[in-house]
This record gives structure tokens, sequence and C-alpha cells, in this order.
């Protein structure tokens, strides 16, 4: 079946403007992770959302990042006023969240450069 | 000092030989391990999963996770050139949070 779904794949834009960033997980899963892949920093948690829970936003690095879920299903990831250090490879993953399936289903990634 | 600290390499090894991945983590409270392959320019895939301490083997993978030492591995028995990825380990905590904390990947380099 279809998998995780990422839009748009490489994204180019200026210092001081805005992004959005979305995914689309797969049918069914409940859980859903935005993470950030930079050079030589592996995976770094941002946010977390499972099923109608308050998402888990710990990751967050400042208040220009911001998350929602949309009727448990799609999800879009915003930047404001983007900085030369956001970017890098913004990865969105989903979970069935079952017992015993730690499982994550991981998109392509969207490629951000800010200039 | 990084929750969870991993080589990255790169490591170049010939075809055949046996490759050991590992990662060290400080935090005693993981109990759940994974080991993820990323090819270049795609998403993680997940490779392997142990729950708290012991082995798992898959094929020609074997995970191992020792507690004690906060220490796991990746062994990659015969490997092949299509090994070559960047590796990357995961853990969280007993239930209560689905946060995983994701070690920086080892670069692997399977040469034929």
């Amino acid at each position: 079946g279809a998998g995780v779904s990422q839009s748009p794949s490489n994204k180019v834009t200026e210092k001081g403007k805005d992004v959005e960033l979305r995914c689309d997980p797969i049918s069914g899963h409940t859980a859903l992770y935005w993470y950030r892949q930079s050079l030589g920093q592996g995976l770094e948690f941002l946010i977390y959302f499972q099923g109608n829970s308050a998402p888990d936003k710990s990751g967050l690095p400042s208040d220009r990042f911001s998350a929602e879920r949309t009727g448990g299903s799609v999800s879009t990831l915003t930047i404001q006023r983007t900085q030369q250090e956001d970017s890098a490879v913004y990865l969105c993953a989903s979970s069935p969240r079952l017992a015993g399936q730690e499982t994550q289903y991981f998109g392509p990634g969207t490629r951000l450069l800010v200039l | 000092q990084k929750e969870v600290e991993q080589d990255p390499g790169p490591l170049s090894v010939p075809e055949g030989a046996i490759v050991s991945l590992n990662c060290t983590y400080s935090n005693s409270a993981f109990q759940y391990f994974m080991w993820y392959r990323q090819y270049s320019r795609k998403g993680p895939e997940l490779l392997m999963y142990t729950y708290s301490s012991g082995n798992k083997e898959d094929g020609r993978f074997t995970a191992q996770v020792d507690k004690s030492s906060k220490y796991i591995s990746l062994f990659i028995r015969d490997s092949q050139p299509s090994d070559s990825a960047t590796y990357l380990c995961a853990m969280r905590m007993t239930s209560g949070t689905y946060k995983y904390i994701f070690g920086t990947g080892t670069r692997l380099k399977v040469l034929a």
C-alpha cells in the first residue's frame, strides 16, 4: 500500500520567509512524528502526535516552529521567519502504535535550504 | 554529552566481512532499542527491534543489547555492497512516552 508521503521534496526559501511542510501518514496510523536531520546530527525529535492526545512538543527548537495534525491524519510543520540554521532534511514518520509495535514508517523527507 | 553516542564513520569493509556497529547511551531508563538503515536521500527503515537486554537474530543481522554497559550492537554477517548505507540506532524509555532518541548514524561502505 501507499507509504508516508511528504511535500514538497525540496524547498529553497529566503531567510525571514515562512515555510509549510506537509506529511501524509499511512492510513490508519495513529502516531505521527516530525524529525529534523542535519549533517552529522542524526535525527532530532521535533514533535509527536498520538490520536487525540495533546502533542509532545518538547523537541521544537524555538517558538518559530509549530505543527498541527488535522483530523488525525495529515500534518503540517510550519517554520516562521526561517533562519539559515533551519536548513536540514525534515522527516515525517507514522506508526500504528499497536502493542509490541515499535516500527516507525518514514517518508522520504523535505530538503529545506534557507538562503 | 549526548544521550546516545554513535561513531559517524565512515566504515569501509570488503564484501563478505562481518560488520560491527555500536551505540552507547547514558540513560538507564531506555528499554526499547532499534536499528534503522537509511539509504542516501531516503527515509530510514527499521531493521531490528529489541526489548531490554539480550540478542535477536534475523537473517544476516544480529542485534545485541548490554544494559549493564549501556551498549548496543548490530552485527552484519556476509556483508554485501547493497548493505552500504547509514545505520542509526534509536531507543526509548518504558511506557509513558513514545519519544525516540536517535544516534547520529554510522556510514557503512561495503566494497565489492
